[in-house]
């Protein structure tokens, strides 16, 4: 089945601790995007990716960091610069053209302690 | 810049009722509008899109939505709802030239017996 997937599901740290969440993707797309979603603000995107080796930072990139080594997978770093990283984050994919959907992952909660 | 505005955070409905779930952007360029779902504690998932041509679009689980330039809107209908209608929705708007979508903050839908 062709899909995204993050992992994991749930995920609780330290406050101080940098933490790696996983997205990856086998629908060839070339564009990946990562999105933070906080009650009642929507989805905020955090860096997104249309090549490999290529990324850009979009509205909230600070404390975050990002890599694009393969085209199937767009790990996002949650640094501990990041002042409030609980959330839920949603990683998506794309062929890159303006008109296509976006598909998205089941998301990963994030909880700092 | 692109923006979009979902008019209500919670719409309430009974079972087989219509709704509609208010959406408008803001883009100085020709665009392109999505709405998606998202069921509890998962990722989106695309109901239907608007490109160019026919100004209604059908979609998924027999939702649709209109597109009217001059009202710069892009409401989201169904005329009849069920109880597994219950999730969030979100507009998202991308403009030509833009690289990437821009959401509003979503509109949860409740629907009761």
């Amino acid at each position: 089945d062709g899909g995204i997937t993050q992992s994991p599901k749930y995920l609780f740290r330290k406050e101080g601790q940098n933490v790696t969440l996983s997205c990856e993707q086998n629908l060839n797309h070339d564009a990946m995007y990562w999105y933070r979603q906080d009650p009642g603000q929507g989805l905020r995107l955090i860096y997104y990716s249309q090549i490999v080796n290529d990324f850009q930072k979009g509205d909230i990139a600070e404390g975050y960091s990002v890599s694009r080594e393969k085209k199937e997978s767009f790990p996002l770093t949650v640094t501990s610069a990041q002042k409030n990283p609980t959330a839920f984050y949603l990683c998506a994919s794309a062929r890159g053209d303006p008109g296509d959907t976006q598909y998205f992952g089941p998301g990963t909660r994030l909880t700092v302690l | 810049a692109q923006s979009v505005t979902q008019l209500d955070s919670q719409v309430p409905v009974f079972e087989e009722a219509p709704v509609e779930l208010r959406c408008n952007y803001s883009s100085s360029v020709s665009v392109y509008l999505f709405w998606y779902v998202q069921y509890p504690n998962q990722g989106l998932q695309l109901l239907l899109k608007y490109l160019s041509g026919s100004t209604l679009v059908k979609g998924i689980n027999g939702f649709e939505a209109e597109f009217n330039k001059s009202q710069t809107s892009f409401h989201l209908r169904k005329p009849s709802v069920h109880i597994s209608d219950t999730a969030e929705y979100f507009c998202a708007v991308r403009g030509s030239g833009y690289s990437t979508l821009t959401f509003g903050k979503g509109t949860m839908l409740l629907v009761s017996p």
